[in-house]
C-alpha cells in the first residue's frame, strides 16, 4: 500500500533530550513537509523539502532540525533548544509536477509529550 | 498579505441537518489553489478537494458540495444530511502559484460536532 508512515505514534521525552521523529513515504513524491499542531489550533509549518539534500525553514523552525538524504525519508529532530515541544507532529508529502499545485498527503502523526 | 479565515471555530448540529463551513481567503496572486481537508479524531488529515482559481464551477461529491465564489473570495463547504461520522475538524487552505513556493496557507479550522 502506498502511503506515509510516521513513527512512533506516541513519544515521551525528558526535558533537555533531543528526539527524532520518523517520516517515510513510498508515494515517490518530491516534496515533504513537517507541521506542528497544538491543541485546538491549526497547522504550522516547521520545515519542508522539495528535493533530496535540500530543505527550507518554515514559520517555526527554531529548535528543530531535519535532513533529506533519501527521497523517501524526512526525519525531524526536536532539539533541547525547542522550549515547548509538546504537540502533535504531522508529516506530509506531495508531488511537484507542472500544471498545478497538488494536494499534500498526510501521515498519521506523532504525539510528543515532554515530561 | 495572503491568509485564510475560517470564522466558525465550532459548529454543532443534530444529525441529518445540513451544515455549511465558511472559508474566506486573501491572495495577491491571480492563479491559486484552494483545498479542504478533514481531520477526524484519529488526527490524520484527509484530503477532500482541490480547486484552481480559474474554475468557479461548484463541485458535488455525494453529500459534500463546495461553492467557490471569486467575487467574495470564498470557498464554502456544505454537508447535506449530516452524519455522526462527519464529526471532525475541517481545514481550508490556499496555495498561490507565484508566491507560495508549493506551501499551503492554512485556516485555523472549524470543529464540526454532529449529535445523534
Amino acid at each position: 500500500d502506498g502511503g506515509i508512515t510516521q513513527s512512533p505514534k506516541y513519544l515521551f521525552r525528558k526535558e533537555g533530550q533531543n528526539v527524532t521523529l520518523s517520516c517515510e513515504q513510498n508515494l515517490n513524491h518530491d516534496a515533504m513537509y513537517w507541521y506542528r499542531q497544538d491543541p485546538g489550533q491549526g497547522l504550522r509549518l516547521i520545515y519542508y523539502s522539495q528535493i533530496v539534500n535540500d530543505f527550507q525553514k518554515g514559520d517555526i523552525a527554531e529548535g528543530y532540525s531535519v535532513s533529506r538524504e533519501k527521497k523517501e525519508s524526512f526525519p525531524l529532530t526536536v532539539t533541547s533548544a525547542q522550549k515547548n515541544p509538546t504537540a502533535f507532529y504531522l508529516c506530509a508529502s506531495s508531488p511537484l509536477g507542472t500544471g498545478g499545485y497538488n494536494e499534500q498527503f498526510f501521515g498519521p502523526g506523532t504525539r510528543l509529550t515532554v515530561l | 498579505a495572503q491568509k485564510v479565515t475560517q470564522a466558525q471555530t465550532e459548529i454543532s448540529v443534530v444529525e441529518k441537518e445540513d451544515v455549511t463551513l465558511d472559508c474566506v481567503y486573501e491572495t495577491r496572486d491571480t492563479t491559486y489553489y484552494l483545498f479542504w481537508y478533514k481531520q477526524p479524531p484519529s488526527g490524520e488529515l484527509v484530503f477532500l478537494i482541490r480547486r484552481n482559481s480559474f474554475d468557479e464551477q461548484n463541485e458535488i461529491s455525494g453529500r459534500y458540495s463546495w461553492n467557490f465564489q471569486k467575487s467574495t473570495s470564498s470557498f464554502n463547504f456544505t454537508i447535506t444530511a449530516s452524519q455522526v461520522v462527519d464529526s471532525a475538524v475541517y481545514f481550508c487552505a490556499l496555495s498561490e502559484a507565484f508566491y507560495s513556493n508549493y506551501q499551503l496557507i492554512w485556516g485555523a479550522g472549524t470543529k464540526l460536532i454532529i449529535k445523534p
